[in-house]
């Protein structure tokens, strides 16, 4: 069975700066799924990547999935509170089902 | 702008209770899931249905049923509550097309005492 793995577990950034998730799956990508969680509440869908090589944009988010199609990478720019949240990713793994990561938590501090 | 709707956002039940998630869509989706999110494990697929009264089971299945009567309702079913079904669970939908992801509802958190 596929396995997504993501790292780190948990990050702190001050306000303002730059930081990287990452997203390491144990077989081939063919549909990779970003997604944003606040506490305590559902998944909010960010991006979908599914050719190597592609990287999408939304705000200050970008996500790319690597050539090889093996790890995804989750890029916020210049942070701010409201990004906040466990980020999640998700991968195509039959029967129409996703198979998740365990979420990175992050942080960001005034 | 679509919808998935949990019944309950919090819940409380006793030890051996029969305890009904109920999940709502409003999206003519054909796909729908249950899974529970715990720290340190993730989120787990319990049961899945593509179809009215087609179900699959997920990965951790045991000690739960599902029920699909209807295209746009799929309820989880704890038969015997124990303490460790003690939860959030998240339901979502899913178009039957390529390149569509879930859409998750607001998740529902079980405490069983």
């Amino acid at each position: 069975s596929q396995e997504l793995e993501q790292s780190p577990q948990s990050l702190i950034v001050q306000e303002g700066k730059n930081l990287t998730i990452n997203c390491t799956s144990s077989k081939t990508l063919y549909g990779l799924y970003w997604y944003k969680q606040k506490y305590g509440e559902g998944l909010i869908f960010l991006m979908m990547l599914q050719k190597g090589g592609e990287e999408k944009s939304h705000e200050k988010i970008t996500a790319k999935l690597d050539e090889k199609k093996q790890q995804s990478s989750l890029h916020i720019t210049a942070s701010q509170p409201s990004h906040a949240g466990i980020y999640l990713c998700g991968a195509d793994s039959g029967y129409s089902t996703l198979t998740f990561g365990k979420g990175t938590m992050l942080l960001v501090s005034p | 702008d679509v919808k998935v709707t949990q019944s309950s956002r919090y819940l409380v039940k006793r030890t051996g209770e029969k305890v009904f998630l109920e999940c709502v869509q409003d999206m003519d989706h054909e796909n729908m899931f249950w899974y529970r999110q715990d720290p340190g494990l993730g989120l787990r697929l319990i049961y899945f249905s593509y179809d009215v009264k087609m179900k699959e089971k997920g990965d951790i299945p045991e000690g739960y049923s599902v029920s699909r009567e209807k295209k746009e309702r799929f309820s989880l079913i704890l038969e015997s509550a124990s303490t460790n079904q003690t939860s959030m669970y998240l339901c979502a939908t899913r178009r039957l097309a390529p390149n569509y992801g879930y859409t998750f509802g607001s998740g529902t958190r079980l405490t069983v005492v």
